[in-house]
């Protein structure tokens, strides 16, 4: 079963523009994690948030979580075409002894 | 470090046939997982590890599949009589566990097609 729901599915934008994602999840977390992946490839790791953070940045990626919500966003500013992937959360619920729940993803198309 | 490696990149078999699948995780990194995930879907959790100890295996994976991590180092997932739904990529990833989960580092799968 999947802990993590992305939305949207899929997300459609032009270049420069910013991009969100969200991801809402059901149980309580020790962390929650972004993930991107290329058609066809590995999954490569983005930023990972502890539940007593509520905002992460790493370059052009922004983070938020709300743990009263149960949700977080990752918001990747003045995208690039080369940011076309699919982005997936993944959680680390609590005493679930460290296990990761990817959700279904959000499909980024960055056009030139 | 490479990385995480797997092995075969790609295999195709017959509906009947067993296959297993080979990880070799980072060398340091305690904790290796396996997903396996079909097309416009998320990775589904199937099964991990702690050194050579099995955590947990999915209650969604039937009884023909079965993972091994010998010595704690490389891992093998096999998948015994393979039916033309278990066609998937399988991934592999490992990471360093410190009582909670930190930065997994996933390898390039094995897509698998059952014919």
């Amino acid at each position: 079963s999947q802990q993590g729901e992305e939305d949207p599915q899929a997300l459609s934008i032009q270049e420069g523009e910013n991009a969100t994602m969200n991801c809402s999840y059901k149980t309580s977390i020790n962390n929650l994690q972004w993930y991107r992946q290329n058609s066809g490839r590995g999954l490569v790791h983005l930023i990972l948030i502890r539940s007593n953070e509520r905002e992460k940045h790493s370059g052009r990626l922004r983070v938020t979580l709300d743990t009263s919500k149960k949700s977080s966003s990752l918001l990747i500013t003045a995208s690039r075409a080369a940011d076309t992937a699919s982005y997936f959360c993944a959680t680390d619920a609590y005493n679930q002894g460290g296990k990761l729940i990817f959700g279904q993803g959000t499909e980024l198309s960055v056009k030139p | 470090d490479t990385g995480v490696s797997q092995n075969p990149r790609h295999k195709i078999t017959k509906r009947g046939q067993n296959v297993t699948f080979r990880c070799d995780p980072i060398s340091e990194h305690n904790r290796l997982y396996w997903y396996r995930q079909t097309l416009g879907q998320g990775p589904e959790f199937l099964t991990y590890f702690q050194n050579e100890a099995q955590l947990e295996k999915s209650r969604l994976l039937s009884d023909r599949f079965s993972a091994e991590r010998p010595k704690g180092s490389f891992s093998t997932l096999e998948i015994q009589r393979t039916e033309q739904g278990d066609s998937a990529m399988y991934l592999c990833a490992s990471s360093s566990y410190r009582g909670v989960s930190t930065e997994a580092f996933f390898g390039q799968g094995t897509r698998l097609t059952v014919v």
